[in-house]
């Protein structure tokens, strides 16, 4: 019962064009939601997130769309960098303090 | 601050042998977290602690899988007796309360041959 589902294992991009990575969740109690970046041989680090009770949130070449109705969120990159190749996971939480993840995507972007 | 803290970085064992990972947490975070990362799941929670107690440990597999938090600086997460399907990379991360996601150590890569 996968409750944060990233459907698409792997997407590839040109350098320069925007990357669009996609998240689905099932639980209508997720109170925020974040991506998290993670390269070979290091743990994930927190890029951004969005609460809620937002639709959009913006951190310089990042922006995080929330579309509760269909409990949907995504990720773009605009423009993208070969330095972005890495495996970004979608993540929930407000179920108490932990966070449930999705299986990530691995995005490789081509220069 | 050195972050979050795991050893070893990487473990190779044979079947049937017992594995101790540990991790030592960031200072002043009150939760700490075990996750498993594999390819057909993706990052799993394991167990969670706060204030050194264990508080949600439904992720656990089975039996063979068990945690402990002694005190607030360190972790151990040791699987007895070991299996090949237990190979994956095991992270620890904490947090404090107030914080919206967490610091992840940097993995152990377990292998069980």
């Amino acid at each position: 019962d996968q409750q944060v589902k990233q459907n698409s294992p792997s997407l590839s991009v040109q350098e320069g064009r925007i990357s669009i990575l996609n998240c689905d969740y099932t639980n209508s109690m997720f109170d925020y939601f974040l991506w998290y970046k993670k390269y070979p041989a290091e743990g994930p680090t927190f890029l951004i997130s969005i609460s809620s009770i937002k639709d959009k949130n913006e951190d310089g070449r990042f922006t995080v769309f929330l579309n509760k109705s269909a409990k949907h969120l995504s990720l773009h990159i605009v423009p993208s960098q070969p330095g972005d190749s890495a495996v970004y996971f979608c993540a929930a939480g407000g179920l108490g303090n932990k966070l449930v993840f999705g299986a990530g995507t691995i995005l490789r972007v081509k220069s | 601050d050195a972050g979050v803290i795991q050893s070893p970085r990487h473990e190779v064992t044979e079947m049937g042998q017992e594995v101790t990972l540990r991790c030592k947490p960031i200072s002043g975070h009150d939760y700490l977290f075990w996750y498993r990362q594999t390819m057909m799941r993706g990052l799993e929670l394991l167990i969670y602690f706060n204030n050194n107690v264990p508080i949600d440990d439904s992720g656990m597999p089975e039996d063979r899988f068990s945690a402990k938090m002694p005190n607030a600086s360190f972790s151990t997460l040791k699987i007895q007796p070991s299996e090949p399907r237990d190979s994956a990379v095991y992270f620890c991360a904490s947090s404090r309360p107030s914080d919206y996601g967490y610091t992840f150590g940097s993995g152990t890569r377990l292998t069980v041959v």
